[in-house]
């Protein structure tokens, strides 16, 4: 079975205080893993795409990794505005995405 | 504005009432999904489109979900007899292309929040 994995749920990080959001995965055959931000109130946006191990794709303070089994977000020096929950997904095999429950990211200043 | 359009954007109504919920997606995007958000948990799969077909209804949670898209665009998702675990924010999302083999991204709209007193 198809199966995206999160963590931490919830990460509390000091601005500028660098980290790394974690999604592993388990599917047969991926068709990419994508990464999108979600804002209280607001559906999730969409920030990047990856399609292959060992590629990156990087957005301001966001940098997302993929290896065959994981996918990171680094956010680099983060400020307060990057505070909102991060989902990932990979192509289930109805047409649609599976979802990760989530991390919640609050960032003080 | 250029994207995925629902209403409304909140709904409240006393159990066993029908409702209706619509989504525009964005302009030329031939697949559309549908989507159900409980508090604390993830996003569920309802049912997708792709232009006026819905190849697989499985993800429907009852027989009392359904949902049509007419003219390859405005999709409505109808909930008959409305239950109080039907509260949720139900999301819609649109694509290039689709099936499951695509790799396209989904853009979502924000939502239509549903309650049921």
């Amino acid at each position: 079975e198809d199966q995206v994995t999160q963590s931490p749920e919830a990460l509390r990080l000091q601005e500028g205080e660098s980290s790394s959001l974690n999604c592993s995965y388990t599917v047969s055959g991926l068709r990419g893993l994508f990464w999108y931000r979600q804002d209280p109130g607001k559906g999730p946006e969409f920030l990047f795409t990856l399609y292959s191990a060992g590629e990156e794709k990087e957005k301001e303070r966001l940098k997302a990794t993929l290896t065959k089994k994981e996918s990171f977000l680094h956010i680099t020096a983060p400020k307060p505005e990057d505070s909102a929950t991060y989902l990932c997904a990979v192509p289930g095999s109805q047409g649609n995405l599976i979802f990760g429950k989530g991390t919640k990211l609050s960032v003080k200043p | 504005g250029a994207g995925v359009s629902q209403s409304p954007s909140n709904k409240v109504t006393e159990k066993g009432k029908d409702v209706e919920l619509r989504c525009d997606p964005i302009s030329g995007h031939t697949a559309l999904y549908w989507y159900r958000q409980s508090l604390g948990q993830g996003l569920e799969f309802l049912i997708y489109f792709q232009g006026n077909s819905a190849p697989d209804k499985s993800g429907l949670p009852s027989d009392r979900f359904s949902a049509e898209r007419t003219g390859g665009s405005v999709s409505t998702l109808t909930i008959q007899r409305t239950q109080q675990e039907d509260s949720a924010v139900y999301l819609c999302a649109s694509s290039h292309g689709s099936g499951f083999r695509s790799n396209q991204p989904q853009h979502f709209g924000d939502g239509t929040r549903l309650s049921i007193l």
